[in-house]
Formats: structure tokens, sequence, C-alpha cells
């Protein structure tokens, strides 16, 4: 079956340190996307991709890049971890044959701590 | 800016009874809104979508009512069971067109035995 999946799925890390955070999807998705949820915040778009060589940024994109050189995979990187940076991270994908009118599917988040 | 906003952080029902969910949006010219369910250490699971040309929509156990003239729509859960106990999102395009879905911040449906 298709779908979406994380990895890690629990980091701790060091402040100051690179992590990257792996999205891989089988649906053959156009759109990908990263957000990060946090207790009163909700779901906040990080960055976004509509294709191989797109990148767009989110609302809360500082600190964080991204990079899609094929369809299936959509790595997050965080530059330089802070402690700011400590939430759980979820990718999502979606057709994108229809820009609007698109269900988004989730993979089963990654849960980093940034000590 | 666009918002989408649920009314009640947390709802309590016993298992039996009907669920009703509710959710506000900001922006008129939302054309599309999805239903999402999050259970403890998991992804949002979609449930349920309804586009803007329509007024309800059902699945199994579950009905999305949409009504634009207050902007509002609403989830609900028939003969609530344990394992619905879950955080539900709702979510809308904001009329935006480029795939983006703006979230609500989530109601936690707890279930009582």
């Amino acid at each position: 079956d298709a779908e979406i999946t994380q990895s890690p799925r629990h980091k701790i890390t060091e402040t100051g340190r690179q992590v990257t955070l792996a999205c891989h999807q089988t649906w053959n998705h156009n759109n990908m996307f990263w957000y990060r949820q946090d207790l009163g915040h909700g779901l906040r778009l990080i960055h976004y991709s509509y294709g191989v060589q797109d990148t767009n940024k989110g609302e809360v994109s500082d600190g964080y890049s991204v990079s899609r050189s094929n369809t299936e995979d959509l790595p997050l990187t965080l530059e330089s971890a802070a402690s700011s940076q400590t939430s759980v991270y979820f990718c999502a994908s979606s057709e994108g044959r229809l820009a609007a009118q698109e269900t988004q599917y989730f993979g089963p988040g990654t849960r980093l701590l940034v000590l | 800016g666009e918002s989408v906003g649920l009314h009640l952080p947390t709802l309590s029902v016993q298992e039996g009874d009907n669920s009703i969910i509710n959710c506000a949006y900001s922006n008129s010219a939302s054309d599309y809104f999805i239903w999402y369910k999050q259970e403890s250490g998991k992804g949002p699971q979609f449930i349920i979508d309804i586009r803007s040309n329509m007024d309800k929509r059902q699945g199994q156990r579950v009905t999305v009512l949409l009504n634009k003239t207050v902007k509002h729509l609403s989830l609900q859960i028939a003969a609530t069971q344990p394992g619905d106990s879950a955080v539900y999102f709702c979510a809308g395009d904001g009329s935006s067109n480029t795939g983006k879905l703006i979230f609500g911040q989530g109601t936690t449906l707890q279930v009582k035995p």
C-alpha cells in the first residue's frame, strides 16, 4: 500500500547541531508539506513543495530548510538546532493535480528534543 | 489574517451518545474543508471533507454540515465509541488556491464508558 513515512520517529540533539528529518511518500504526490505541532499553536506550516526542485517558505520557516530532488522525498533540515525547535514535526502530501481542494495525508510524526 | 477555529477545546460525551464538534472560519470565499482525527502519538488522519457547493456530506457514522451563511461547519459522530477519543481538527483552504490548508487548534473528544 502507498504510504508516507518519517524517520527518525524520535530524536534528541544538542543546541547548535544540524539535524535532518526524513519524509518519504510512495503515492507519487506532487505536493509535500512540513508542519510543526506545539501546544497552543496547532499545526504550523514550515516549508512546502509543489514538485521536484520547487520549495517555498511557510509561516515559520526561519532556521529550517528543505530540498526536493525527487518526487518521493522532502527532507527537513534544521541548520543549527535551537531549544525553541523542540516540537513534533509532521510531513504531509497531496496529489497536486488541482492546486486547491486537496486532502493532505500525514505521516506519523517525528518528536524532536533539542537540549 | 484568515483563520479556522474550533469552539471548544474539550468535549466529553457518554459512550453511545452522538457527538458534535464545531468549527468556524473567517474567509467566506473558502471552497474546501476537511476534518482530521489525531490519536495520541500519531499523525492527523483524514475523516471526511466537504466542498462549498454542498451543505452536508455523510460518511460511516460521521456527518459534516456546512453553513456558509454563518461560516460554520460541524462534525457529527453517531453512537460515539471509545475508539473515537482523539483530537479533532478542522481545516480549510481559505480560498488560497495554493493547495495549502489553514488548521484549527483542535477539540479533544473524551468518551466516557
